[in-house]
């Protein structure tokens, strides 16, 4: 079964301290990953994507690793402010078939940085 | 101009009404999605339209009637919908819908059936 699981669930931490999110998938093929930065009722907004051969990719204070070969991201946010309070989703693509849904979300983390 | 807008951005509606959400890109983007959206949950794909044209659709209650008049519009039409329904939906769109595209969300429109 096609699933995406992040940890944790949520997580606070104080204004300037560095985190790291986790998303484990079993998506199977797969074809790329993303994280989704979504402030509270408000649509998602990309900010990183990799590919099966990318195990890096840097977006301003984001960093995103892949390990394709544990199915295992994450999502390290450097300097944290408090502006990156919101939840964090990861996306995993499957190949394209024709009339099928081939994009799986993970459940998110909430993070909260606090003054 | 690399915005998604919906309209209206807060909607109540009580299980007798009909009302539409609107969607609107011009990114020129040839794929446009509809989401749900419940609290503290990810995103549930609802229809897909590819070159205005449906795609997908993720078995969506026949209440919730999508249409896409061209293609930079996207609407849902909601009929007799239940309190279960309310939920933020969202709207995406994309270049052409390939595995490699980038989903642009608009604000999402607030639901509430009452």
């Amino acid at each position: 079964k096609n699933q995406v699981e992040q940890s944790p669930q949520s997580l606070i931490i104080l204004e300037g301290k560095n985190c790291t999110l986790q998303c484990n998938y079993t998506v199977s093929p797969f074809s790329n990953l993303r994280w989704y930065k979504q402030d509270t009722g408000r649509g998602p907004v990309s900010l990183t994507i990799m590919t099966f051969s990318e195990n890096t990719k840097s977006n301003g204070r984001y960093t995103a690793t892949l390990d394709a070969d544990t199915k295992q991201s994450s999502l390290h946010i450097t300097a944290s402010q408090l502006s990156d309070s919101a939840s964090y989703i990861c996306v995993v693509t499957t190949p394209q078939k024709t009339g099928a849904n081939n994009l799986f979300f993970g459940t998110g983390t909430r993070l909260t940085v606090i003054p | 101009d690399t915005e998604v807008t919906q309209t209206p951005k807060h909607l109540v509606m009580g299980m007798t009404n009909k009302k539409s959400l609107k969607c609107e890109q011009h990114m020129g983007h040839r794929a446009m999605y509809w989401y749900k959206q419940k609290a503290k949950k990810p995103p549930e794909l609802m229809f897909v339209y590819s070159y205005e044209k449906l795609s997908i659709n993720e078995s969506v209650p026949s209440r919730f009637s999508p249409e896409c008049p061209n293609s930079s519009l996207l609407n849902l039409h909601l009929h007799a919908l239940q309190p279960e329904d309310s939920a933020l939906y969202l709207c995406a769109s994309s270049q052409d819908g390939l595995v490699g595209d980038t989903q642009y969300f608009g604000p999402g429109t607030r639901l509430t059936v009452l």
